[in-house]
């Protein structure tokens, strides 16, 4: 069974950097999967960051970037903010029209 | 502005059946895939299935196959999914989502929750 991991906390201080990364139980994530991120505050719907590795949705601020560090997905925010502080959660296409999520990762900024 | 609306949540019984709606608005709904996501309460997210632009494919993910069919209809700018066989594991919100390049969720929708229980 496929497992895509993220870490399952985070935290970084007002206007620093920190780098999230999405990775897979067996091999390494390359652009091939697709990667993709998503912000979601508790109670609140998805809000699509990024896709394919590493393009902007509309209306995401540029401190959001995409990458892929090493054998993962990365998600980098540089100059957190007090309302970063949300769940993120990393998607890989796997192919054959088959998604996973990873479980999450919860980002405190303080 | 494109926009996603959910409905067709509730109580249900194990064993019983659901449909859900998601009605589309904004955007040319038939050049769109679409994706149907869950989320248990306090739990991650979970990718349910899809459909392609033009209805010719649908893909589920283990544990919803042969009891979840999605569908849409074009006429009614509207996606469907019917859960049948319900289990006390398929408790969540459930959203959906467009994907315009079949690789990523894009625009999600608000939600509906449905609530398997006796």
């Amino acid at each position: 069974q496929t497992v895509v991991t993220q870490e399952p906390s985070f935290s970084v201080s007002p206007g620093g950097t920190v780098t999230l990364t999405c990775g897979l139980s067996f091999g390494s994530v390359s652009t091939n999967f697709y990667p993709s991120w998503y912000q979601q505050t508790p109670g609140q719907a998805p809000r699509t960051l990024i896709y394919s590795t590493s393009i902007r949705s509309s209306g995401v601020p540029d401190r959001f970037s995409g990458s892929i560090l090493g054998n993962k997905a990365a998600l980098t925010i540089t100059g957190a903010q007090a309302d970063d502080e949300s769940d993120y959660y990393c998607v890989l296409y796997m192919g054959s029209g088959i998604w996973v999520f990873g479980g999450g990762t919860k980002l405190t900024v303080l | 502005q494109v926009q996603l609306v959910e409905s067709g949540g509730g109580v249900v019984q194990p064993g019983g059946s659901l449909r859900l709606s998601c009605a589309a608005s904004g955007f040319t709904f038939s050049s769109c895939g679409m994706h149907w996501v869950r989320q248990a309460p306090g739990k991650g997210l979970e990718w349910v299935t899809f459909i392609r632009y033009d209805g010719t494919n649908k893909y589920y993910t283990d544990s919803v196959k042969g009891r979840f069919t999605i569908s849409r209809d074009t006429s009614k700018n509207t996606l469907y999914l019917e859960m049948n066989t319900l289990r006390a594991e398929d408790t969540a919100v459930y959203y959906c989502a467009t994907d315009w390049t079949f690789s990523h969720m894009g625009v999600w929708g608000k939600g509906t929750t449905v609530t398997v229980s006796s």
